[in-house]
């Protein structure tokens, strides 16, 4: 199993371009999520979705777009980048069976700079 | 809304030596978890706790969910050079799945 995947692992955008940022897990998890960790800090909940078609918005969900037309799949796309969007994204996944035994697995990270 | 914060900010061991971090919260959480993240990677779970005074192990990790629900620690027994990494604590949002994530412990161990 790769468990959860990111691609690219790095990208350096220029203010006002635009990107996706894909995602994808072969566990069949019916949850994904999309956070992004600024230096030195903790991760920060952006969009997350409870299954194919259904999205909603974390804490942070200003800039970004995203979509869910399959089980694996859950892309994050920035519309019009800006240096405050420099980051490291992660993908994460999770059953979401509706049971406190609920986790989350981690993708690797994409390392994004807009300069 | 929900934070968590986590204490210590940064530690620095020496190998050998046992390690304690604790994560609290102004509210209740009903699910802890604590994962770690070393440089490069994202977070990998390390210990999920479910219940009011539950304590877990994972080998020379252990973890307790506190009696309040508004805290929780975990302790390293032994330190090695592999430790080295950011501790963090999270645990969902009330009744909903968006996850709320600590600051992080920054764990360096000097050989």
């Amino acid at each position: 199993n790769a468990g959860v995947t990111q691609t690219p692992k790095f990208r350096i955008l220029k203010i006002g371009q635009s990107m996706t940022l894909q995602c994808a897990q072969d566990m069949n998890h019916n949850y994904m999520y999309w956070y992004r960790q600024d230096p030195g800090m903790g991760l920060k909940l952006i969009y997350y979705s409870v299954g194919a078609g259904i999205t909603d918005k974390g804490e942070v969900p200003n800039g970004y777009n995203v979509s869910r037309s399959t089980t694996e799949d859950f892309p994050l796309r920035l519309e019009l980048a800006a240096p405050s969007q420099t980051s490291v994204y992660f993908c994460a996944s999770s059953y979401g069976t509706g049971s406190s035994t609920d986790t989350q697995y981690f993708g690797p990270g994409t390392r994004l700079t807009v300069l | 809304g929900q934070q968590l914060n986590q204490s210590p900010q940064s530690m620095f061991i020496q190998e050998g030596e046992d390690v304690s971090m604790n994560c609290t919260s102004s509210s209740i959480f009903n699910t802890w978890l604590w994962y770690k993240q070393e440089p490069g990677e994202g977070p990998v779970l390390l210990i999920a706790l479910y219940k009011a005074g539950e304590l877990t192990s994972n080998g020379r990790l252990t973890a307790q969910f506190g009696i309040t629900r508004k805290d929780s620690f975990l302790n390293i027994s032994a330190s090695i050079p592999s430790d080295v990494g950011i501790y963090f604590c999270a645990g969902p949002n009330s009744g909903t799945y968006k996850y709320i994530f600590g600051t992080g412990t920054r764990l360096k161990v000097l050989a």
